[in-house]
């Protein structure tokens, strides 16, 4: 079992919905990446956190998606509403620095119908 | 901007034979540079990281890689392959100094063949 909580690990809901995940990082871990991981490719950075506070979120589609770490230990990605294109696997990673190994979770697998 | 290129989709391997996963890499300066490994539903699991120093680099499961800085490589390898490390590898790339965004490649399938 992996190291980084998520949850759900599986979801299936129709277009236009909302959809939440969550992840808890390994404790102490600073900073904590979201990807999108769509099939046979790798993953793709949305957002990553230093402790509470944003440090990229270039590639995260603002109009729908939504992001946050308010305590600076979990976090919550959040789309509203889901598209079609959305569906992928969901992953988060933690890890001590940067330019440190990551450490991922073992993913949410979003379909959306 | 970085990039990490794999340049094989899948590498199909005899049991007890050498691997090879290749990656090369564009970056500015010197790399951070990482190889993980996938299963099926499972997300990514770190193997082992090129930070400076020997460029031969040692890792978890008898996996080792290769930094060449004049060809920009670090290749992947293990001198006797398992059917258990039939899996999904990604290399990543990231610049020294300040924040630096993490680049995965594509990724590379390895079937062990029994």
């Amino acid at each position: 079992e992996a190291e980084v909580a998520q949850s759900p690990r599986y979801k299936i809901t129709e277009k236009s919905q909302a959809v939440a995940f969550w992840c808890d990082p390994i404790s102490g871990h600073a900073t904590l990446y979201w990807y999108r991981q769509i099939l046979g490719q790798g993953p793709e950075l949305l957002v990553q956190f230093q402790d509470e506070s944003v440090v990229d979120d270039s590639q995260l589609p603002k109009d729908r998606f939504s992001a946050e770490r308010l305590k600076g230990v979990d976090s919550t990605l959040k789309i509203q509403p889901a598209e079609l294109g959305d569906s992928a696997m969901y992953l988060c990673a933690s890890s001590l620095a940067d330019n440190q190994p990551q450490h991922f979770g073992d993913g949410t697998r979003l379909s959306i119908l | 901007a970085q990039s990490v290129a794999q340049p094989e989709d899948q590498v199909n391997v005899a049991e007890g034979n050498p691997l090879t996963v290749k990656c090369t890499y564009s970056v500015s300066g010197n790399p951070y540079l990482f190889w993980y490994v996938q299963y099926p539903n499972r997300g990514l699991q770190f193997l082992l990281k090129y930070i400076t120093g020997d460029n031969l680099v040692k890792g978890s499961y008898g996996f080792e890689a290769e930094f060449n800085k004049s060809q920009t490589s670090f290749h992947l390898k293990k001198p006797s392959a398992l059917v258990s490390d039939s899996a999904l590898y990604f290399c990543a790339v990231t610049p020294r100094g300040g924040y630096q965004k993490v680049t995965f490649g594509t990724g590379t399938k390895l079937q062990v063949i029994p």
